[in-house]
């Protein structure tokens, strides 16, 4: 149980184009899901937390308009890299909280971008 | 200031023997919540083991088991007959609050090779 899925696993795309990565928990319901990202060989930065039905909440320094987040149901969020530039290369990785509970949040298999 | 400090980016291990994985961590807050993570080359990051501030016995889930010393802020990672898949990065993290939904907070992680 408590599997969450990423797609696309791996995306290239070229400078100036949005791209769009979908999160879903696969075997249960996640009213709170978390976007991740990661840069090779460093940590984890929550980059925002999406909940159902509202708004999602960015971290300091994130820009929303660039990275789009809507979580439209109980099993599914979407991060939108919007013009992406070389910079936003990096490995992104979501988590789901079980609505019914749980000490830990479960994450997905992540997702890397490379922007050209 | 770092709320997870993880001081070994790297540890080595002969196969079948024990390890300890480092992580002190700073916090005001009397209630938080510490977890262990392991993420395999392929990038997924794996929950191993949960300690809430006010368990009294430490945690342990199969080989690992978390050396919880309040006083110490110290929560580190030993994982018992190393075995080859084993080999991954480790990722203590740090939620302030009980509640599964608030932010957790990771360190930066050490990556451990296990030695046949």
């Amino acid at each position: 149980g408590a599997v969450v899925s990423q797609h696309p696993s791996r995306v290239i795309c070229k400078s100036g184009t949005s791209v769009k990565i979908e999160c879903r928990s696969l075997d249960f319901q996640a009213t709170t899901m978390f976007w991740y990202r990661q840069f090779p060989k460093k940590s984890l930065m929550l980059m925002a937390t999406s909940n159902e039905g509202s708004k999602a909440t960015y971290e300091q320094g994130v820009e929303k308009d660039k990275f789009l987040i809507n979580h439209a149901s109980l099993t599914l969020s979407t991060l939108t890299v919007t013009s992406a530039h070389p910079e936003d290369s990096s490995f992104y990785i979501c988590s789901a909280l079980p609505a019914s509970g749980a000490d830990t949040q479960y994450f997905g298999p992540g997702t890397r971008l490379t922007v050209l | 200031a770092q709320k997870i400090t993880q001081t070994q980016p790297g540890m080595f291990v002969q196969e079948k023997e024990a390890v300890t994985l480092d992580c002190t961590y700073d916090t005001s807050d009397p209630s938080y919540g510490l977890f262990w993570y392991k993420q395999p080359s392929s990038g997924e990051m794996i929950f191993l083991i949960y300690q809430g501030s006010y368990d009294q016995q430490n945690a342990t889930e199969g080989r690992y088991s978390l050396n919880f010393q309040k006083a110490r802020k110290s929560a580190n990672l030993v994982i018992s007959a190393s075995q080859l898949g084993d080999s991954a990065m480790y990722f203590c993290a740090m939620r302030e609050g009980l509640e599964s939904y608030q932010k957790v907070t990771f360190g930066t992680g050490t990556k451990l090779q296990v030695i046949p």
